[in-house]
């Protein structure tokens, strides 16, 4: 069965540095998106992106934040300068089409920002 | 706004045993609802939804919702419970008007005891 596939699953990083999360959504997915989920609480939305460009975004996703599709395969998200605040889950998932379809997640990656 | 609430933190059953996990929405117009599963180290996996029509919604591995409109409940529910069962479970809304946005609870432990 597809699925969704992250990488890494645990990144550890400096306050400041910049850092980027791989997924490779379902292969004939149209939509993707990115959550978090902070330990412990709520998993949170973040960013839609489809036919190459945002189509929403969530209060969180400030400037620090980007998403790209460098290629047919790849989604990623970007954190430009993180902050302590920004240690999460991060799941990418990914929806066929614009109908009532379910989005599947991938198995996250763990963002530890010291 | 919409919003999803589950009540209880965590919910403990013995295996054999009947099982509920409680959701609440809060919506404008009819709800777009979904029951998600995540086991440890893992990503967010589908296991039923209600979008319309019978007010019984069978998914994934025996789980069975309960769309109620008057109590704007979506419980989870399983007869029979298993300690594979274990897991956390997340209630979520979609975005009546906007596809892209998915309101997530803030989960609920299920701790199946054998």
């Amino acid at each position: 069965e597809p699925e969704v596939t992250q990488t890494p699953s645990h990144q550890v990083t400096q306050m400041g540095q910049e850092v980027i999360l791989r997924c490779v959504p379902i292969s004939n997915h149209l939509y993707f998106y990115w959550y978090r989920q902070i330990l412990g609480q709520k998993v949170e939305f973040l960013v839609s992106f489809y036919n190459n460009e945002i189509s929403e975004k969530s209060e969180i996703f400030d400037d620090q934040f980007s998403v790209e599709r460098p290629d047919g395969s790849n989604f990623t998200l970007k954190i430009r300068s993180t902050k302590l605040e920004d240690s999460a889950m991060y799941f990418c998932a990914s929806r066929m089409d614009s109908s009532y379809n379910e989005q599947f997640f991938g198995p996250g990656t763990r963002l530890t920002v010291l | 706004a919409q919003s999803v609430a589950q009540p209880e933190d965590q919910v403990n059953v013995a295996e054999g045993n009947p099982l509920t996990v409680k959701c609440t929405y809060s919506v404008s117009g009819n709800p777009y609802l979904f029951w998600y599963v995540q086991y440890p180290n893992r990503g967010l996996q589908f296991l039923l939804k209600y979008i319309t029509g019978d007010n019984l919604v069978k998914g994934s591995y025996g789980f069975e919702a309960e769309f109620n409109k008057s109590q704007t409940s979506f419980h989870l529910k399983k007869p029979s419970a298993l300690v594979s069962d274990s897991a956390l479970y997340f209630c979520a809304v979609r975005d009546r008007d906007n596809f892209n946005k998915f309101y997530f609870g803030s989960g609920t432990k299920l701790n199946v005891k054998p």
